[in-house]
């Protein structure tokens, strides 16, 4: 079936440092790939998305490139601030036997200190 | 982006009550929405997947009877969790779907924390 793997974390980073948080899939067919974040005490929210290969999401100075080739869908930040701390989730839409399927990757903590 | 509600975003309740909790669609219509409970520092389990007009759809281990969904209209479902007991505190998160192909996307309500005392 469909699923998602993601560095499980906690990460924790210096405020300006380079962010990646690693996320790769395994579907049927051409699925959509999202990353959503969840700040502390709230729901969750859309950060970006991409719904075919080769496609870049961008939001918020955070990017990721949907690579078909090795199945991943990495997100990036060049600087980190104390307020991107949250846990972020990679996500995939896709086709499945009974319908259209939702999977949610374990979700990254991110803790940015000053 | 398209917005989700969710009411109310904190209860607390006595043992053995019963307990509402809404999710709408703001600006679009969602023939899908998606209920989910999220345990501290865990990740989402999906509990039901909510259809307009029809029964929603349990993931295994949920309880139906206790866990009541009702998607009354395309912007509005309805979560019960009835005779709540100290276990069913958590915090429960909806999701509306926009669109209904492979570029679908869900957009989450703020969630609703439960304490039962």
């Amino acid at each position: 079936g469909n699923s998602v793997t993601q560095m499980e974390g906690p990460v924790t980073l210096s405020e300006e440092a380079f962010l990646t948080i690693n996320c790769t899939y395994t579907a049927t067919g051409y699925p959509s790939l999202f990353w959503y974040v969840q700040y502390p005490g709230e729901g969750l929210q859309l950060l970006l998305k991409a719904t075919k290969a080769d496609d870049k999401g961008s939001n918020k100075g955070f990017e990721a490139t949907y690579r078909k080739e090795t199945t991943s869908f990495h997100l990036e930040k060049g600087s980190v601030q104390v307020s991107d701390s949250a846990v972020y989730f990679c996500a995939l839409s896709a086709p499945d036997n009974y319908g259209q399927n939702f999977v949610f990757g374990p979700g990254t903590r991110l803790s940015v200190l000053p | 982006g398209a917005v989700v509600s969710q009411h109310p975003s904190r209860v607390i309740c006595k043992s053995g009550t019963s307990v509402k909790i809404e999710c709408r669609s703001l600006d679009f219509q969602a023939t899908t929405m998606f209920w989910y409970r999220q345990f501290p520092k865990k990740s989402l389990m999906l509990m039901a997947t909510s259809n307009e007009g029809s029964k929603a759809t349990y993931e295994q281990g949920v309880e139906k009877d206790k866990f009541l969904i009702n998607h009354a209209s395309l912007t509005l479902s309805t979560l019960t969790v009835t005779s709540a007991h100290p276990e069913d505190s958590s915090f429960y998160i909806c999701s509306a779907r926009e669109g209904e192909g492979v570029t679908d996307t869900q957009y989450f309500g703020p969630g609703t924390r439960l304490t039962v005392l």
